[in-house]
């Protein structure tokens, strides 16, 4: 299995809503990554996981909060969103082992924040 | 500062045509430069990767060429199928920890038409 699920496909949300976006993985890798990509612009690094701990974090603005729950899931938490953090989230994963540098991606989750 | 580029920000090749996507890069502390394929509603999909004391890399129909001298990637697609569309990135790969994660840099995509 080498495949990388998202839930859910497409999320719509008010500026003041609490949501979240699951991601899973079932191919024991133990890094996690969650990425943020606008319309024709390639992706750009959130968060990274690694042994379920939180080794980077990009300057990301706190209403996004990033979750680790085990070595399979990985959750970004929403709130009090503004309408340009509308974008596809891609959660991705990897091994972590030294030449080993292929992550796989998952198919997003489309966001829009009205 | 860190960036990975692009020339050509759309090609258009004729099936069965070979196909070069082209990349810049300003940073040469990476490890590994990849490239990955987007097709639409899609998330990105690895494609091939070559080692940065590598020059060269053959894959299944995919070549990528690495030339450290002039900073310069790309990915060489032989007969170029209809199933080839999409968007490819270049990406640089940085470690994060030793034997630990990594971080990708994304350049900034070319969009691939192949014409039937």
């Amino acid at each position: 299995d080498t495949e990388v699920t998202q839930t859910p496909k497409h999320l719509v949300m008010g500026m003041t809503n609490k949501k979240s976006l699951k991601c899973e993985q079932h191919m024991g890798h133990r890094a996690m990554y969650w990425y943020k990509q606008k319309a024709k612009k390639p992706p750009e690094l959130m968060f990274v996981y690694s042994y379920e701990k939180l080794s980077i974090n990009e300057s990301v603005p706190s209403r996004f909060s990033p979750e680790c729950p085990n070595s399979s899931l990985l959750n970004l938490h929403l709130h009090a969103l503004q309408p340009e953090d509308s974008a596809l989230y891609l959660c991705a994963s990897s091994q972590v082992a030294r030449g080993t540098y292929e992550q796989y991606f998952g198919p997003g989750t489309r966001l829009t924040v009205t | 500062g860190e960036s990975v580029g692009l020339h050509l920000p759309t090609l258009s090749v004729q099936e069965g045509d070979n196909s070069i996507i082209n990349c810049a890069y300003s940073n040469s502390a990476s490890d590994y430069f990849i490239w990955y394929k987007q097709e639409s509603g899609k998330g990105p999909q690895f494609i091939i990767d070559i080692r940065s004391n590598m020059d060269k890399r053959q894959g299944q129909r995919v070549t990528v060429l690495l030339n450290k001298t002039v900073k310069h990637l790309s990915l060489q697609i032989a007969a170029t199928q209809p199933g080839d569309s999409a968007v490819y990135f270049c990406a640089e790969s940085f470690p994060i920890y030793m034997d630990s994660s990594y971080k990708l840099i994304f350049g900034s995509g070319t969009r691939l038409l192949v014409r039937p």
